[in-house]
């Protein structure tokens, strides 16, 4: 059973660069595209950003500027950086697992496991 | 980007009754070359992630009690709760997956009456 297991630091000052990592168990790494997406509290869900195990990157334009999103194949590990963040950025942030649309290489399917959320705070 | 709107924003059911929550999208989430709906819809339970219910519109994720049932096609889309259990009390989003800039909507509370 696949399982996702993130963590990061959850108190930032502003400016600051946030910095989380999620860890794939249980299942293959290859073949799929793992995002991170965030929750404001008592907000909806924004998606962040994407990457695959070759590295190829697709971002929020919203987020683009201050995004980076790579991985660790040898870990079975991708992590998100945020530069310059500010107390619009707290958030929860999740890590998700999208399969490859079968039908068409330039799709995915829907997010079928998400890790547990780690909450990120922004405060001076 | 592809904007979800959720309807209504909050919903209170009888246990035992019938939920519906709409999500329109500001364009097509058809693909005619295979012609499915990329549409999703997950539930979010307090401090918990979102568990994913259906895709492709109207297939049940693997697991998930067959009074959940999701409808629509193009722009327009339901999901139905057919007899409403205590359980089911959570916020429910909306997803497309036509574009990868992927997108939800605003979520729909639902709460026991």
């Amino acid at each position: 059973q696949v399982q996702l297991q993130q963590w990061g630091a959850g108190l930032l000052k502003p400016s600051e660069t946030l910095s989380l990592t999620c860890a794939v168990y249980g299942g293959s790494f290859s073949g799929y595209y793992w995002s991170w997406i965030r929750q404001p509290p008592g907000k909806g869900l924004e998606w962040i950003g994407e990457i695959n195990h070759s590295g190829s990157t697709n971002y929020n334009p919203s987020l683009k500027s201050r995004v980076t999103i790579s991985v660790d194949t040898s870990k079975n590990q991708f992590s998100l950086k945020l530069s310059s963040v500010t107390a619009a950025d707290t958030a929860v942030y999740y890590c998700a697992r999208a399969p490859p649309d079968s039908w068409n290489d330039e799709r995915r399917d829907a997010f079928d496991i998400w890790g547990q959320g780690t909450m990120v705070t922004v405060s001076s | 980007d592809i904007v979800m709107t959720q309807s209504p924003d909050s919903l209170a059911v009888s246990l035992g009754e019938r939920a519906t929550i709409n999500c329109k999208s500001s364009q097509s989430v058809l693909y005619s070359s295979n012609n499915k709906n990329y549409l999703a819809w997950y539930q979010q339970k307090p401090g918990q992630p979102p568990k994913l219910l259906i895709y492709w519109a109207s297939t049940r994720e693997s697991g998930v009690p067959d009074r959940f049932s999701g409808s629509g096609s193009g722009t327009d889309f339901t999901l139905t709760i057919s007899s409403l259990q205590a359980e089911d009390v959570a916020v429910y989003y909306c997803q497309q997956y036509y574009s990868t800039r992927f997108t939800f909507g605003q979520g729909t509370r639902l709460e026991i009456k």
